[in-house]
Order: structure tokens, then sequence, then C-alpha cells
């Protein structure tokens, strides 16, 4: 069975701080893992890795891709307030039958304190 | 620049009752599905389409249907309600291939069934 799974479930930093988030992934025909972030409405993309090793950094946001070992990793440096929300790992599939499908991990909810 | 409409944005519902949440998409996506989410559980699959006449089941599909008559409407509907199905529901369309700046989610349906 397909499965990605997040961890932490939950996270709670100060300002400041740096954390990384974790997703690992058991799925087959893999073709791309994508970051989003949610703030209370509809998930916003942040990046997308389809090859292992390769950086992919926005601002303080960075994420990288081990396919060998089957996960990710998120980074969010020198965080802010405003990076409170729920963090979702998701991984796009090959395959006529599931062209367009993503399976979503749990999802992290990580709460940046004052 | 309407993108994925959602409709209604709130509803409560009595266990039994029938309705239909809406979704409409003006980018000529081939690729449309909705989803459910639950605290801790992430994004699940209900249904989802690659085309107009076309629709098949994802992860989660049991009480719901769904039709696509068109290319811009994927309709989800609830045949007879259950507490179960009180979720956040969240329609997304995309090209038929995973690029994930390119898959774009409605806005939320907030469903409470009593």
């Amino acid at each position: 069975e397909d499965k990605v799974v997040q961890s932490p479930l939950s996270l709670v930093v100060h300002e400041g701080d740096t954390v990384t988030l974790n997703c690992s992934y058991e799925v087959t025909n893999f073709r791309s893992l994508l970051w989003y972030k949610q703030e209370k409405k509809a998930p916003t993309f942040l990046f997308m890795l389809t090859s292992s090793g390769i950086e992919k950094k926005s601002g303080r946001l960075s994420s990288i891709l081990d396919k060998k070992e089957l996960f990710s990793i998120l980074n969010i440096t020198a965080t802010q307030t405003g990076d409170s929300a729920i963090y979702l790992c998701a991984v796009g599939q090959y395959g006529s039958s599931n062209t367009g499908k993503l399976i979503f991990g749990q999802g992290t909810t990580l709460q940046v304190k004052p | 620049n309407a993108g994925v409409t959602q409709t209604p944005k709130f509803q409560v519902l009595k266990t039994g009752q029938s309705m239909t949440l809406q979704c409409a998409q003006d980018m000529n996506h081939e690729y449309m599905s909705w989803y459910r989410q639950d605290p801790g559980m992430g994004l699940r699959l209900i249904h989802y389409s690659v085309g107009a006449g076309i629709t098949d089941q994802g992860e989660v599909p049991n009480g719901y249907n769904v039709s696509r008559s068109t290319t811009e409407d994927f309709p989800l509907r609830l045949l007879s309600a259950a507490p179960s199905q009180t979720s956040v529901y969240f329609c997304a369309s995309s090209l038929l291939r995973v690029s994930g700046n390119t898959i774009y989610f409605g806005e939320g349906s907030w469903l409470t069934v009593v």
C-alpha cells in the first residue's frame, strides 16, 4: 500500500529557531515529492522535488530529497510567527491511472511563538 | 482570474440529508479531484477525473458520488449524509501531469453533519 508519513505531527518553537520537518514515503512509480503550506484555507505550493541531492531554496525555506532512503526534509531557518501553519508533504506517481493524483502525508502542525 | 471555485463554503446538514458540493475551474484543466481533510489525517483523495465523462475512485470513495459532464465542473454528491462525513473538502485541478505549481486548490468547503 502506498503511503506517505510525516514527522513530527506537531511542533512548537520560538521565533528565531530553526526547524526540520520530515517526510518519508513508500510509493510505487514515484514521480515527484511536493511540499505545501496550509494556513486555514487551501494548501499553497512550496516546492517540488524530483531529483536526489538537489536543494530547493526559497528565502528561509529549503528542501531536499533522498530517493535512495525515500525521504525528504523541509528546513525553516529563523522562524517567524507567520510560519505557523500545517505543512503537507505529497507524492505524485507515474502511470496513466495515477496521473495527477497526489498521496498526502498527515501533515505537520507548526506553531511559532513570539 | 477565478481559478478553482467551490461552493458552498460552509454547510450544516442533518443525518440522512443529501447535498452537492460544487466545483468549477476555468483553466481548461483535464484533471479534477476531491479531497477531504480531517485532523491528523492530511488530505485523502475521494474521487478524481481525468476528463469529461471519466471518473474514478480514490482512497475514501464510500458515501460520495461524482460526475464530470463538462471539463469545467466536477460536483461531489453526498446522497445520505452521515456524521462521519463532517470534514473540510477541497477540490483541486491540474493539467494531466504532476507539477506542483500547476495544481490549484479551491478555498475549501466546511461541512458539518449533525
